[in-house]
């Protein structure tokens, strides 16, 4: 069975500062790779993935990834944040033979700051 | 239309009562899912439906009941629930098939078992 760890449970960071939020998994088998964001009282919203290809996904809003086959990581970065950018980040995989089946990390909460 | 709704956005039930979730998409989607949400934790996979049949149930409590009666609406009926049932119940829908899919999630139903 696959697992995901984020490392951070909370990241303070700076209006206009970069931001790296960083997700290591664990399967035995080929993995796809999300992350989703939950701004306060909402469902959450895909920010990017990782099916196949080139290891540098762009998403929305100015995020990207690195998938690291050798390391199992799938940091998420963004060179300059928003306040907007506030909420909980989760990191998911998704094994190749199991279909639409995610299992999410624990999340890491940003709060930016002015 | 890209909206996964969720009624009610609230509900407050007591030990001994009978309610449902309700969540509905027309996006064409041929799976749907439940998840729940504790605070400050990731979402659970409870159940998935695949072209209206159950495929995953993982290994969730019998008071919790889902229902899929056509490919846009998903229920889950809830029956004699314990206090520690309380969370956020997301419901999020797929296209239909191995995937991997984008799954698109509704705001939730914010539950308070008294």
């Amino acid at each position: 069975a696959q697992s995901v760890t984020q490392l951070d449970s909370q990241v303070p960071v700076f209006e206009e500062a970069p931001v790296e939020l960083r997700c290591n998994y664990s399967s035995s088998v080929s993995v796809y790779l999300f992350w989703y964001v939950q701004y306060p009282n909402q469902g959450l919203q895909l920010l990017l993935k990782y099916l196949s290809g080139s290891t540098l996904v762009k998403g929305i809003n100015g995020f990207e990834a690195e998938f690291n086959k050798s390391q199992t990581s799938f940091h998420l970065r963004k060179p300059s944040v928003h306040i907007s950018d506030t909420a909980e980040y989760f990191c998911a995989v998704s094994e190749v033979a199991a279909g639409n089946k995610l299992t999410f990390g624990g999340g890491t909460r940003v709060l930016v700051k002015p | 239309d890209t909206e996964v709704t969720q009624t009610p956005k609230h509900l407050v039930m007591g030990m001994t009562n009978k309610k449902s979730l309700k969540c509905e998409q027309h996006m064409g989607h041929r799976a749907m899912y439940w998840y729940k949400q504790k605070a400050k934790k990731p979402p659970e996979l409870m159940f998935v439906y695949s072209y209206e049949k159950l495929s995953i149930n993982e290994s969730v409590p019998s008071r919790f009941s889902p229902e899929c009666p056509n490919s846009s609406l998903l229920n889950l009926h809830l029956h004699a629930l314990q206090p520690e049932d309380s969370a956020l119940y997301l419901c999020a829908s797929s296209q239909g098939g191995p995937g991997p899919y984008e799954q698109y999630f509704g705001p939730g139903t914010r539950l308070t078992v008294t």
